[in-house]
């Protein structure tokens, strides 16, 4: 069974304040990192997907950062707004076969 | 909104009956990808299937099954319901090649009572 971990839980932060949350994941058999923005009664939606370590993805202002040789990824959101606030869920695709194991998510809430 | 459409919206049913779950992909998109939301779970990946066919399945019970029709719409059929089997059902689509990101529909929420 996969374990892909997700920290904090959950995250209160002033608008204005850059903040990160972090996900973990075996390293082994490694494919493809996604991540999630899922607001309140909508559905998840994809932010990035990442596959070589190293890398990094940018859109607007959240980022994301891969660390494939030890098993972490970096979301950052910089000068978060009220808008930000929603669960980040990480999957991992470890197979390459599109089948994803979801992290429990770090609720975000930005306090305005 | 993501171009993923998922009927019904909500569903109420008694335990022991049996349902079907509807989703149509985005435009284009050959994989799709059945997924369920319990309330003390983190999203679980059910089954995928691509052009037609299955891809990839997870911890799907034997009284669900799933197929993808000629038309690239998918049906995912719930049966002999017990009450746990309550939960969010998200359908999420891809291109379906290598590496993609999938677009989740707006969810079916299944209620057994």
């Amino acid at each position: 069974i996969l374990n892909v971990e997700q920290s904090p839980q959950s995250l209160h932060v002033q608008e204005g304040d850059s903040t990160n949350f972090t996900c973990s994941f075996p390293s082994s058999n490694f494919y493809a990192l996604h991540w999630y923005r899922w607001e309140t009664a909508k559905s998840p939606e994809a932010l990035f997907v990442m596959t070589l370590n190293g890398d990094e993805k940018k859109k607007g202002r959240i980022s994301a950062t891969l660390n494939t040789k030890e098993g972490y990824s970096y979301l950052y959101i910089k000068g978060s707004q009220p808008e930000d606030s929603a669960t980040y869920l990480c999957a991992l695709d470890n197979f390459g076969n599109e089948k994803l194991t979801f992290g429990t998510g770090t609720r975000l809430t930005i306090i305005p | 909104d993501s171009g993923v459409t998922q009927t019904p919206k909500h569903l109420i049913t008694a335990t022991g009956q049996r349902v079907t779950l509807r989703c149509s992909p985005r435009s284009g998109d050959l994989s799709v990808y059945w997924y369920q939301q319990s309330l003390d779970q983190g999203l679980q990946f059910l089954i995928q299937y691509y052009n037609g066919e299955e891809r990839a399945k997870g911890n799907i019970l034997e009284r669900f099954s799933a197929q993808q029709f000629p038309d690239l719409h998918s049906e995912l059929n719930l049966s002999s319901l017990e009450l746990g089997d309550s939960a969010l059902y998200f359908c999420a689509s891809s291109v379906g090649r290598e590496i993609y990101e999938q677009y989740f529909g707006p969810g079916t929420r299944l209620t057994v009572t």
